[in-house]
Formats: C-alpha cells, sequence, structure tokens
C-alpha cells in the first residue's frame, strides 16, 4: 500500500514564525503536492513538484516556498506564517501509471 | 480550461436508499476520480476511471464514466450510516493539475 505521511498532524505556530510542513512518501512517486483546503473553496494547490530539485507553482503560491531535495521527500514553507494561512494542508503523491493521487492524513495548521 | 461540477452539494437520505452523485465537467479530461473524505481527515482514493463506458464498483458505491456525455456518476446503493462523508470527484487537465469538484456532503440518517 502507498502511505504518505505528514510530519504534524496539528500545528499552532504565531503570525511571523517560520513554518516548516514535511511529506514523505513511500512509492518511488515522482510527483508530489501541496493543497490547502478550506471550508467552501476546496482544494487548491500550492505547488507541485514533478522531480527532484523541481518545482511548479500552482493556483496559489503567495506566501510559500517548497523544496524537494530527496524523491521521497516533499516541503512546504511558511517564509513568514499568517493569520489568513490557517488551514487544513495536504500532501499527494501520484505515479506514472494512473496518476492516482495518494493523500497524506493532513495537518491542521493554526496561526495565532 | 477544466471546469468540473458535483451536484448535489448537500445530500440527505435514509438508510436503505439509493442515490446518485453527479460529476460534470467542462472539456475533455483523460480520467476521472472519485475521493471519499471523513469530517478532520484526509481523502481516501475511491476510483480511478480511465475510459468512456468504465464502470467500477466496491460494495455500495458504483461509479461510473461517459465522456461523450462528460459525465460521471457515484452511485449508492441500500445506503448504511457508515457511507455518510463528503464525496469528491476530481480531472485531470494536463498531466498534473487536478480540478476538484465542491465535494457532496452525503449524510445517511437511521
Amino acid at each position: 500500500d502507498v502511505k504518505v505521511t505528514q510530519s504534524s498532524r496539528y500545528l499552532v505556530k504565531r503570525t511571523g514564525e517560520k513554518v516548516f510542513l514535511e511529506c514523505v512518501q513511500d512509492m518511488d512517486h515522482e510527483n508530489m503536492f501541496w493543497y490547502r483546503q478550506d471550508p467552501g473553496l476546496g482544494l487548491r494547490l500550492i505547488y507541485f513538484s514533478y522531480d527532484v530539485k523541481m518545482k511548479e507553482k500552482g493556483d496559489i503560491p503567495e506566501g510559500y516556498s517548497v523544496s524537494r531535495e530527496k524523491k521521497e521527500r516533499f516541503s512546504l514553507i511558511l517564509e513568514s506564517a499568517s493569520t489568513n494561512q490557517t488551514s487544513m494542508y495536504l500532501c499527494a503523491s501520484t505515479g506514472q501509471t494512473y496518476y492516482e493521487q495518494y493523500f497524506g492524513p493532513g495537518t491542521r495548521l493554526t496561526v495565532t | 480550461e477544466l471546469k468540473v461540477e458535483q451536484n448535489p452539494l448537500f445530500l440527505s437520505m435514509q438508510e436503505g436508499k439509493n442515490y446518485t452523485i453527479y460529476c460534470n465537467y467542462s472539456t475533455t479530461s483523460d480520467r476521472l476520480y472519485w475521493y471519499r473524505q471523513d469530517p478532520g481527515k484526509s481523502l481516501e482514493s475511491l476510483f480511478v476511471l480511465l475510459s468512456n463506458g468504465a464502470v467500477k464498483q466496491e460494495g455500495r458505491l458504483m461509479a461510473s464514466l461517459d465522456t461523450k456525455a462528460r459525465l460521471s456518476t457515484l452511485h449508492i446503493t441500500a445506503a448504511v450510516h457508515d457511507l455518510s462523508a463528503t464525496y469528491f470527484c476530481a480531472g485531470l487537465s494536463g498531466t498534473y493539475k487536478y480540478i476538484f469538484g465542491t465535494g457532496t456532503r452525503l449524510k445517511v440518517l437511521a
């Protein structure tokens, strides 16, 4: 079974802090994604990576950056957290066959 | 650009009844996905539909794809309380951009 894990289930940070969210997948998938999910807005793509050190901006990259130094790990960085980044963050990965997305358990981030 | 619309947004149904969730999409999508999300949890993949006429079934859920009508359906047979969740469909635009519907919140009443 594909397993996608995220470093924290719940996180509380203060405004202005630098925040790291980590995602690890164990199926040698090339593609990895970061989404945020907010009530009424659905899932929105923040960043996508198709290979080590390769990344593409999604629909809402402002205020975020990403890092992919190893194939299995994709990190989302909030350079200076703000209250409007309070959200559920979901990581996903896909292989190259059916492009079926496998999601991690999610990180609920609260910025105060 | 691909747009995905689901309906209904909310569905309250009695146990034992049948119902269908509809997923319309605006342009060609090579494949169509269905996910389930329980409150406070992440998304779980249910079905991947790869071609016109594809039908997949798992327990009380059956998904189908009509690429000519740009329509996918998720049919629930004899609903049980455990099926209460939010269901999302998603299409694939290009090779990596997944476009999700707004979700259908299903509540099965005993």
